[in-house]
């Protein structure tokens, strides 16, 4: 599985864009970038996943670059219920999910 | 449509005593994954059953064993309890053929003292 590197912490306005950023520079060609969020007290939430277009679903939009070694889960009103940690995980062949340390989104009022 | 649910919600354990936690899985998924989650840290893969059997396994000791029953539900049992299983465990359910999208549950709190 693609190592995956993002930011330990970031801030966000309510009702403004989260851009939450991450680095996969490992990732092969078929490897997909998966992102899950996980509330505080709860099991994680599948968010959405990407090969090498850009997704958008109900919850969020994925940015992926031309070249796959970063990409970009935007949601784009924030709310303060999306205050989450927030996981970048390149999907590999071994059917199972490596989490990383994640991205502590805070969305302020 | 019923989520996954895990069983009980909290435990706690003494030293060197074994442990069972039940998962059943979201309606329709036929795969379930158990994952360990330290205080502050990521979940960590312990294992994923299909058809009833183990396909993969992390890096965890034989201590650690399950089960998947017919009905697609599992078990996670816990053998010799250390004071460093204490966890949240998270069981997660999916399709075969969607590995990745997998759905969670609330997780079990063990506490072993």
């Amino acid at each position: 599985d693609a190592k995956t590197t993002q930011p330990p912490s970031m801030d966000c306005a309510e009702g403004r864009a989260a851009n939450l950023p991450c680095n996969h520079s490992t990732i092969s060609g078929n490897e997909y970038v998966y992102w899950y969020r996980q509330i505080h007290s709860q099991g994680p939430q599948y968010i959405i996943h990407g090969l090498k277009n850009n997704e958008t679903n109900e919850m969020a939009s994925l940015i992926i670059t031309e070249d796959r070694k970063s990409s970009t889960l935007i949601l784009p009103h924030a709310t303060l219920r999306d205050t989450a940690v927030y996981y970048c995980i390149g999907g590999g062949s071994n059917y199972k999910l490596t989490f990383g340390k994640g991205t502590l989104l805070t969305v302020n009022p | 449509d019923a989520g996954v649910t895990q069983s009980p919600t909290h435990l706690i354990k003494t030293r060197g005593q074994q442990v069972t936690l039940r998962c059943s899985p979201k309606s329709g998924h036929d795969t379930v994954s158990w994952y360990q989650q330290a205080l502050g840290q990521g979940p960590q893969f312990i294992f994923q059953y299909y058809e009833e059997e183990e396909r993969q396994r992390g890096n965890f000791p034989d201590r650690f064993s399950g089960h998947q029953f017919p009905n697609y539900s599992s078990e996670l049992n816990v053998n010799a309890l250390l004071l460093g299983d204490s966890a949240l465990y998270l069981c997660a359910s999916s399709l075969v053929g969607q590995p990745y999208e997998q759905y969670f549950g609330p997780g079990t709190r063990l506490t072993v003292t």
